[in-house]
């Protein structure tokens, strides 16, 4: 089936360093990825969608100069957290899908997420 | 707007018991219906999934029926175990096109004792 990795899964920075988040799409290509924050005990929050070629889609509230979004290749998506903060400690979580079919068909796959500590 | 609504947890239950996890959605036209699990330390899994009403999403002894007329999609086991113990989420995709995202409840916590 789909698979899609992260890396790394754990980061542990110092404040106002910059660190950079890989998603992969390993058996699939995708020309969407979307970037979702998972905060303690909450649901996710989509961030914001990748796309392949052209500029990330962020969310209302999301500051893109602050999480960078580059969709390099059909199999990889990044996202960098720009001078970094304690505030932006989380768990970040990227996911894609195949790509149209069958109604239902392409279900959403998710990485396994990388835990972000802001020191 | 598109939006999940789920119970909140925590949900503790003992080891056979019947586990019931409501959830409801708004949605304009017809979107799928999922239910994920998070295990404690792992990544989101897709549990069960239905793309049209009356559907009836099932897996690991799960089920969930897609119910338009309720806008409801109830997570649902009849015999729970230690090993289901982690946070289920409802979630919705407006559609199957690569573009378009999950939208999530806030998740439930499931808690199983022996």
């Amino acid at each position: 089936g789909a698979v899609v990795s992260q890396h790394p899964s754990r980061v542990i920075c110092k404040s106002g360093t910059s660190v950079k988040i890989e998603c992969r799409s390993l058996d699939f290509q995708a020309t969407t990825m979307f970037w979702y924050r998972q905060f303690p005990k909450k649901s996710l929050m989509l961030m914001a969608t990748s796309n392949e070629g052209s500029k990330a889609t962020y969310e209302q509230g999301v500051e893109k100069d602050k999480f960078l979004i580059n969709h390099a290749s059909l199999t990889l998506s990044t996202l960098t957290v720009t001078s970094a903060h304690p505030e932006d400690s989380s768990f970040y979580i990227c996911s894609a899908r195949p790509g149209t079919g069958p109604p239902g068909a392409n279900v959403l796959t998710f990485g396994a997420g990388s835990r972000l500590t802001v020191l | 707007g598109n939006s999940v609504t789920q119970m909140e947890g925590p949900v503790t239950l003992s080891e056979e018991a019947f586990l019931t996890i409501n959830c409801t959605y708004t949605a304009t036209g017809y979107p799928s219906l999922f239910w994920y699990v998070q295990y404690p330390g792992e990544g989101l899994q897709l549990l069960l999934k239905a793309t049209k009403a009356d559907d009836k999403g099932s897996n690991k002894g799960f089920e969930a029926t897609y119910r338009k007329e309720t806008t409801s999609f109830h997570l649902e086991k009849g015999s729970v175990q230690v090993s289901d113990s982690a946070v289920y989420f409802c979630a919705l995709s407006a559609s199957n096109q690569a573009g378009t995202a999950l939208i999530f409840g806030k998740g439930t916590t499931l808690s199983v004792s022996s």
